[in-house]
């Protein structure tokens, strides 16, 4: 199987702590994207990272990418309730022309 | 104003029906797919077209049958229901191909397949 895997599967914190979320894939690849869903709606897209990049930041989004390792994660800081939802990396096979979608973690934010 | 649409949004059925789920883009996206998601949130690509032709082609039963008849749809027709093919399906659209500089998908709101 092409799929990446998330690690951990589930994620339970305290509203205000920060959450770091990892995906390992398995072949080489161009990019890798970050995606959120919540419960019962569809992806949306958060961030793309690029393989000549190493981090990435969007508003308290940090992802990071390690090609050597073939890993990334993806760090949401003072987390909100509004950050429950499930997160899947996505890592795309340019000579395939599609985006493989990791297991995703289920992270929950605690009041 | 909804970007990629999905319908219906729920769809239960007897085994052995044949049903079709429909998916529209309003982005100008040129390319479309569908994606399978299962009860353990593994998303797996089915199909993709670009400009109503097909691109990819995964391991599917060929009683799922997807049409383009314009690059702003993606249809999925589906025989002969099976107990299996209970899932969530999700429509999707990016403006260029996997791998590209604009892969970035949007995805509809899902279509929950429930087969009795």
């Amino acid at each position: 199987s092409q799929q990446g895997e998330e690690d951990p599967q589930a994620l339970s914190i305290q509203e205000g702590e920060n959450a770091t979320m990892n995906c390992s894939y398995k072949t080489s690849i161009n990019n890798l994207q970050w995606y959120r869903q919540n419960s019962g709606r569809g992806l949306v897209h958060l961030i793309l990272i690029r393989s000549n990049e190493r981090e990435k930041h969007s508003g308290r989004l940090r992802v990071t990418l390690d090609t050597s390792k073939k890993s990334s994660s993806l760090l949401i800081t003072a987390s909100r309730a509004a950050d429950t939802a499930s997160y899947f990396c996505a890592s795309d096979y340019s000579s395939a022309s599609k985006i493989i979608f990791g297991s995703g973690t289920r992270l929950s934010i605690r009041p | 104003d909804t970007a990629v649409s999905q319908t219906p949004k729920y769809l239960v059925t007897q085994m052995g029906n044949d049903k079709s789920i429909k998916c529209e883009q309003n982005l100008g996206h040129d390319t479309m797919y569908w994606y399978k998601q299962d009860s353990k949130k593994f998303l797996k690509i089915m199909f993709s077209y670009n400009n109503k032709e097909l691109i990819i082609n995964e391991t599917v039963p060929n009683r799922f049958s997807p049409k383009s008849p314009d690059k702003a749809h993606l249809n999925l027709h589906i025989n002969s229901l099976e107990l299996g093919d209970s899932a969530v399906y999700f429509c999707a659209s990016s403006q260029g191909l996997a791998g590209g500089p604009l892969e970035t998908q949007y995805f509809g709101p899902g279509t929950r397949l429930l087969v009795l």
